[in-house]
């Protein structure tokens, strides 16, 4: 049974930058698009992207696609996002998600799916 | 982007009772790729339909998922004390990928 356990809280000063980092255990790693999901105290879900780790390939919303950074490390087993330009409306519960299905390998491009396994989310909180 | 509209905000019900949920693409979703999770305070979301209308594993079948092109619904059949939460629906047919706002079932 696949688990995804994501580091700690972190708290950060505006303008900083921070990596979260999301490890996949008891299978198959680099053939599912990780994602990241985002949800602010008592509000909603909100996608940033997601990478393929089997060719390190990223797809960003247009949100965020200046200020967020996917990679993975094939060897761990584990997937990273990085945030900089840090605000306030950047504290949020941040989520790690794996695509349901295994890439074709037909494409680089991590394919839309819906997210059957999560890692228990870290809080990210951004406060002077 | 696809804009996601559930409603209602919230629902009030008693155990036993039938929940209908409902979540409004503000254009046609891809392939009906449309899925539905469940969060618990504290908790993760969990997957319960993709596909609009198939359980994921392990998920009861009083769960069931409906619809197509912009109108979709998710159905508890008799709520039961473990359901009372927050239910989202996620469209992943196009990016980027989007949620609804949600939809609390309460206890009445």
């Amino acid at each position: 049974q696949v688990q995804l356990v994501q580091s700690g809280s972190e708290v950060k000063r505006p303008g900083s930058s921070v990596r979260v980092s999301c490890k996949a255990s008891g299978g198959t790693f680099s053939g599912y698009p990780i994602n990241w999901v985002r949800q602010a105290p008592g509000q909603g879900l909100e996608w940033m992207g997601a990478i393929l780790p089997m060719f390190g390939s990223a797809n960003y919303a247009q949100k965020f696609q200046d200020r967020v950074s996917l990679s993975a490390d094939q060897s761990t087993s584990t997937a990273y996002m990085e945030l900089s330009g840090l605000t306030s409306q950047d504290t949020a519960v941040y989520y790690c998600a794996r695509a349901t299905s295994v890439t074709s390998g037909l494409s680089a491009i991590p394919h839309n799916d819906a997210f059957d396994i999560w890692g228990q989310g870290t809080m990210v909180t951004v406060s002077s | 982007e696809i804009v996601l509209t559930q409603s209602p905000a919230t629902l009030s019900l008693s155990p036993g009772e039938r929940a209908t949920l409902s979540c409004r693409a503000s254009q046609s979703v891809i392939s009906n790729n449309l899925a539905w999770y469940q969060q618990k305070p504290g908790q993760a979301p969990r997957l319960l339909i993709s596909a609009a209308s198939s359980r994921a594993t392990g998920i009861p079948d009083r769960f069931s998922g409906s619809g197509s092109g912009t109108d979709f619904t998710l159905t508890v059949s008799r709520l039961e004390p473990e359901d009372f939460a927050v239910y989202f629906c996620q469209q992943y047919g196009t990016s980027p990928l989007t949620f609804g706002g949600g939809t609390k079932v309460e206890i009445k």
